[in-house]
């Protein structure tokens, strides 16, 4: 089974600046069954990014996929207040295993 | 719009079982499958299984293998999960998830549901 490390576990930025969350593979992952998604409290998740870098409908530019391999990044730009939440990365392998890292919680400094 | 809208919460015994269902409109339903996930107070999330409501086949994570079932119905578009033999680290808000075919991830999502296990 492919375990995802997601780190930081906590990011403290203030609005207007960059965040970058990283999601590291214990094996190789395909880029194109790698996910990001976002969930605020009290919500379900909501899909973010697919293929490790494409936008979902409707999101923002200011979010942004990259990697390849093992490690894989999602990076928001100009943070504003409705971008705190929990992201969590997720991947798909061909043991029929659709696993997530443990979340990057993006708060408020 | 895709919608999927799930039952209410639900609190139950430890040793009972529950059912729990997604309706799912504003799509054809069955190229698409169903998936449920589950993430306990506090934790992150847990890929349970899927539906293909297409040909009524589903494939679910080993660690709940014996104890899950889900099931579909194309003449409601629902799809349903059943859990038995609960236990408290059962409690967990349970989603459902659409993967448009063939993508490998969920671009939809029910409101999620509530399940308290407690004596």
């Amino acid at each position: 089974e492919i375990v995802l490390t997601q780190s930081p576990g906590t990011l403290s930025l203030s609005p207007g600046e960059r965040a970058t969350l990283s999601c590291r593979a214990s094996q190789t992952v395909n880029s194109k069954f790698l996910v990001w998604y976002q969930q605020k409290p009290g919500q379900a998740p909501r899909l973010l990014i697919y293929g490790a870098s494409s936008r979902a409908t409707g999101i923002s530019d200011r979010f942004s996929g990259s990697g390849s391999g093992t490690d894989f990044t999602l990076t928001i730009n100009r943070l504003e207040p409705e971008d705190f939440a929990v992201y969590y990365c997720q991947q798909y392998d061909n043991s029929f295993l659709y696993t997530f890292g443990q979340g990057t919680r993006l708060e408020i400094k | 719009q895709v919608q999927l809208v799930q039952s209410g919460a639900e609190v139950k015994k430890p040793g009972a079982s529950v059912k729990i269902s997604c309706k799912a409109s504003g799509y054809t339903f069955t190229p698409h499958y169903i998936h449920w996930l589950r993430q306990a107070p506090g934790q992150g999330l847990e890929w349970m299984g899927l539906c293909n409501p297409r040909g009524d086949t589903t494939t679910y994570a080993q660690k709940f293998r014996g104890r899950v079932a889900m099931t579909r119905d194309t003449s409601t578009n629902t799809v349903y999960m059943e859990v038995t033999s609960l236990t408290s680290e059962d409690t967990a808000v349970y989603y459902c998830a659409r993967e448009f075919s063939g993508t490998y991830y969920f671009d939809s999502w029910g409101q999620g549901t509530l399940v308290t296990v407690s004596s």
